[in-house]
């Protein structure tokens, strides 16, 4: 099936250290969400967008839909050691995507003190 | 805001013995509901999807099934686990129908031995 692109694919940064993910697709999205999950549990919605250009903030994370809507990026600014997940974003494909969504295979972020 | 349990949090079973996992929500109506599994921390798997009562997607061929018996109850089953049944399942619901953005429950950790 679709597949999104997402990188890096782990990251271990200093605290403090500002941190940028990327999800690419062939296919154009109507919506990108990113997600974080903490181990042992499910994921957590951080950020939706629903609008080509959009870019909405979270406190320290910010994210961005894409021009062409096949991409999305991810930012946390001065990173804490809270950070540390799996960050996934994911979409909805404009054409035919019906109601389910396509998820990228995850940035693993380590924040070392 | 909705709200998702998933019941039992673990859960350890023999090969060959049947399984039932359940997840309910609350705070919505009439939401679509999904199954996802995720193997080692890492890629969600759609399962199985449903817009409605007794509407089911199966996305996956595999010795699983899903049923949703009440507009907010879907439930997990196979009649004989397999050693790769093993794995975090997921349940998501969006907070109304036709919407795309999913909400997570705290996952069920299932391992078959």
């Amino acid at each position: 099936g679709q597949q999104l692109n997402q990188s890096p694919q782990s990251m271990f940064i200093q605290e403090g250290e500002d941190v940028s993910m990327n999800c690419t697709s062939s296919s154009i999205f109507n919506t990108w969400l990113w997600y974080k999950q903490e181990p042992g549990e499910g994921p957590v919605l951080l950020i939706a967008l629903y609008k080509a250009g959009e870019l909405t903030s979270n406190g320290r994370l910010t994210a961005q839909f894409g021009i062409t809507r096949k991409d999305s990026f991810l930012n946390i600014s001065a990173s804490i050691p809270s950070d540390v997940g799996i960050y996934f974003c994911a979409g909805r494909i404009l054409t035919g995507g019906g109601n389910k969504l396509t998820f990228g295979t995850g940035t693993q972020l380590k924040v070392e003190l | 805001s909705q709200t998702i349990h998933q019941w039992p949090a673990t859960l350890v079973q023999p090969v060959g013995s049947p399984l039932s996992l359940e997840c309910t929500v609350e705070g919505t109506s009439n939401p679509n509901l999904y199954w996802y599994r995720q193997a080692a921390g890492r890629g969600l798997q759609l399962l199985f999807y449903s817009v409605g009562i007794g509407q089911i997607s199966s996305e996956v061929p595999q010795n699983l099934s899903a049923s949703r018996p009440q507009d907010r109850q879907f439930i997990l089953s196979s009649k004989k686990l397999l050693l790769s049944d093993s794995g975090f399942y997921l349940c998501a619901c969006t907070r109304l129908a036709g919407q795309e953005t999913q909400y997570f429950g705290p996952g069920t950790r299932l391992l078959v031995l």
